[in-house]
């Protein structure tokens, strides 16, 4: 079955600092990969996403992830972080001959100025 | 250019009693989904629908129904609300996975049952 660890529940950094958000996944075949966001008390914003290809994807607001097969990760990068990156950050993943989307439990990203 | 949308926004049920929650999308998507968010424990799959007229079980789906009314509806229905469904629900919509569509959410139900 699939299913998505994100070992990080809540994460600490000051501004300016790197980032990185673990996700590592459990499914037999390559997965579609996705990162959202949300800000309390809103939706979900979809950050990027990995369908096949080259395995650094760009996202908006400067985040980027890699895929590492070899690892079944899916880790989210932002070089250096601003306050409004607050938010819980949430690891999805997907594959084409199912509809069925898993998300992780989500990482709390909290911002000291 | 609505989206996903989702009614009520907020609701307070006593045990026991019934409501529906709505969505509707207008992104012309086949996929559709209901998921629960709940504290340390992320978005859980309760239904899920492939395209009009077939729905399939979640990772949670006890207690509660859905229905595909047509391609833009999907519903989600509890028949006699209970604390542990107390919840913020998101219903979310995407196009052809195999096209590498990504799944849009509303913006959330946050019910509460007393």
């Amino acid at each position: 079955a699939q299913s998505v660890t994100q070992p990080d529940i809540h994460i600490t950094v000051s501004e300016g600092a790197s980032l990185e958000l673990r996700c590592n996944y459990s499914y037999g075949a390559t997965p579609y990969l996705f990162w959202y966001v949300q800000s309390p008390g809103q939706g979900l914003q979809l950050l990027l996403k990995y369908f096949s290809g080259d395995t650094l994807v760009q996202g908006i607001k400067g985040f980027e992830a890699e895929f590492k097969r070899s690892q079944s990760s899916f880790n989210l990068r932002k070089p250096s972080v601003h306050w409004s990156d607050a938010a819980e950050y949430f690891c999805a993943v997907g594959h084409y001959n199912t509809d069925k989307l898993i998300f992780g439990t989500g990482t709390r990203l909290q911002v000291f100025p | 250019n609505a989206g996903v949308t989702q009614t009520p926004k907020f609701q307070v049920l006593k045990t026991g009693q019934s409501m529906t929650l709505q969505c509707a999308q207008d992104m012309n998507h086949n996929s559709m989904y209901w998921y629960r968010q709940d504290p340390g424990m992320g978005l859980r799959l309760i239904y899920y629908s492939a395209s009009e007229g077939t729905t399939d079980k979640g990772e949670v789906p006890n207690g509660y129904n859905v229905s595909r009314l047509n391609k833009r509806e999907f519903s989600l229905r509890l028949e006699s609300a209970a604390p542990s469904q107390t919840s913020v629900y998101f219903c979310a919509s995407s196009g052809d996975r195999s096209r590498g569509t990504e799944a849009f959410f509303g913006q959330g139900t946050r019910l509460t049952v007393v």
